[in-house]
């Protein structure tokens, strides 16, 4: 059973356009991520959320909106999606917030690949 | 931590090589440090971590890494390396500051291991 699956796998859309990502975890763990990987695999942190409710919020544009409708999943939306938001985004979790404890061990999603065109 | 640099951002080798992929981090407070590893098209995985105790700590697949608070470092180490091993390695670095734990990653070291 895949711990962090996302969906989906690759998106291409053009600019403009809204599109979602779709995150779960089957590992019982409190806490999710979204990340952004860029082109040089420069990873950054978006957001966080704990059981529900945001906690990390990075700089990032308004057209990025994560939803957790329970604690095991995270969805990302994205509105007008632009040139830039090309990279690939993974979701991740672990037990409980990295932000809280700091030595929290991280389990990432495979990542979606979304290109925009 | 202000930032994480890994010093290279490619090293090939050749198989049953050692390696060392060097990772430097700037912060002024206690630390904890993590090495992932993303094979091609997949998640990063936990190679290991150091919170306390022993400088010298042991991850999985034969991967090791030193902690070294005086020059902050924490270089990854393998005696042996497999084609296997080719990946991307990350290092992370999480620091106390305003608001809780903040987490950093490197911008990654390919690793290509050749036959």
């Amino acid at each position: 059973d895949t711990a962090v699956s996302q969906t989906p796998k690759y998106l291409v859309t053009q600019m403009g356009n809204d599109k979602s990502i779709k995150c779960e975890q089957n590992l019982g763990h409190d806490t999710m991520y979204w990340y952004k990987q860029d082109s040089k695999k420069f990873l950054k942190i978006m957001f966080s959320y704990n059981n529900k409710e945001l906690i990390i919020n990075e700089t990032v544009p308004n057209r990025f909106s994560p939803k957790s409708p329970d604690k095991a999943h995270l969805n990302l939306h994205i509105n007008s999606l632009e040139l830039g938001d090309s990279a690939v985004y993974f979701c991740a979790s672990s037990q409980s917030s990295l932000g809280t404890s700091g030595k929290e061990t991280q389990y990432f999603g495979p990542g979606t690949r979304l290109l925009v065109l | 931590a202000q930032s994480v640099t890994q010093l290279d951002s490619q090293v090939p080798v050749f198989e049953e090589a050692p390696v060392e992929l060097r990772c430097n981090y700037s912060s002024s407070v206690s630390v904890y440090l993590f090495w992932y590893v993303q094979y091609p098209n997949q998640g990063l995985q936990l190679l290991l971590k150091y919170l306390s105790g022993s400088t010298l700590v042991k991850g999985i697949n034969g991967f090791e890494a030193e902690f070294n608070k005086s020059q902050t470092s924490f270089h990854l180490r393998k005696p042996s390396v497999h084609i296997s091993d080719t990946a991307e390695y990350f290092c992370a670095v999480s620091e106390w500051g305003t608001g809780g734990f903040k987490t950093i990653f490197g911008a990654g070291t390919r690793l290509f291991v050749k036959a």
